[in-house]
């Protein structure tokens, strides 16, 4: 069985410009979720997804950081603009419903803003 | 508010025990859960606490005391691949699993 998957892993952008992250879950996963961790400091979460819908996206920290996911599958993280705080790791993890507290997570992207 | 506190680092040998405390301040509590990351990898499930007592997978055991509001990790047996960070996360919202993490303990294990 194939693991929770993040794209790209890496991303290095200058202030002010877009970049979207990719996150495909395990397959039968309804639920989804984006967390980030800066450097340092504890992994905070972002926002959740069951099959298609935003559960509960209170950790999303302004509306420059956008999240969709296509038909209950992978999802999308836009930010847009890119600011020096944006920077960090970014994490997928997915879970089953029956076994909600067991999460997977995917490697994480590192984003850098300069 | 909320809180987790976990030690920043843990040093041990091979072979050795060791144990990686938790303890947490939260509105509400629903059970503590623990992960591992290596360096540069995705953090990874090892195991969750909604009641009271210890739970043992293989090496790894972990505690929990919602009195005390306090658990631990516990590492048996420890090998150089135990080497990593490791996170308590706490469940305090009733129907929804999203935890709330601790900064992480970075175990470092000696030959």
């Amino acid at each position: 069985e194939a693991g929770v998957t993040q794209f790209p892993s890496h991303s290095v952008i200058e202030k002010g410009q877009t970049v979207t992250l990719r996150c495909d879950p395990i397959s039968g996963h309804d639920n989804l979720y984006w967390y980030r961790r800066v450097m340092g400091k504890e992994i905070k979460f972002l926002l959740h997804f069951v099959k298609e819908s935003k559960q509960d996206e209170s950790g999303m920290p302004n509306n420059r950081f956008l999240a969709e996911r296509t038909g209950g599958t992978y999802s999308t993280l836009k930010v847009q603009p890119a600011e020096l705080e944006d920077s960090g790791v970014y994490f997928c993890a997915s879970s089953h419903g029956t076994v909600a507290y067991e999460q997977y997570f995917g490697p994480g992207t590192r984003l850098t803003v300069t | 508010g909320q809180s987790l506190e976990q030690p920043s680092e843990v040093t041990a040998v091979e072979g050795a025990i060791v144990q990686i405390n938790c303890t947490y301040q939260t509105s509400g509590f629903y059970g503590l859960s623990w992960y591992q990351q290596h360096d540069g990898g995705a953090p990874t499930f090892l195991s969750y606490n909604a009641l009271d007592g210890l739970e043992e997978t293989g090496r790894f055991s972990s505690f929990l005391s919602r009195s005390d509001s306090y658990g631990y990790l516990l590492l048996q047996e420890l090998q150089m691949k135990d080497s990593a960070s490791y996170f308590c996360a706490v469940r305090d919202q009733r129907g929804s699993y999203i935890p709330t993490f601790g900064r992480g303990t970075s175990l470092i294990v000696h030959p």
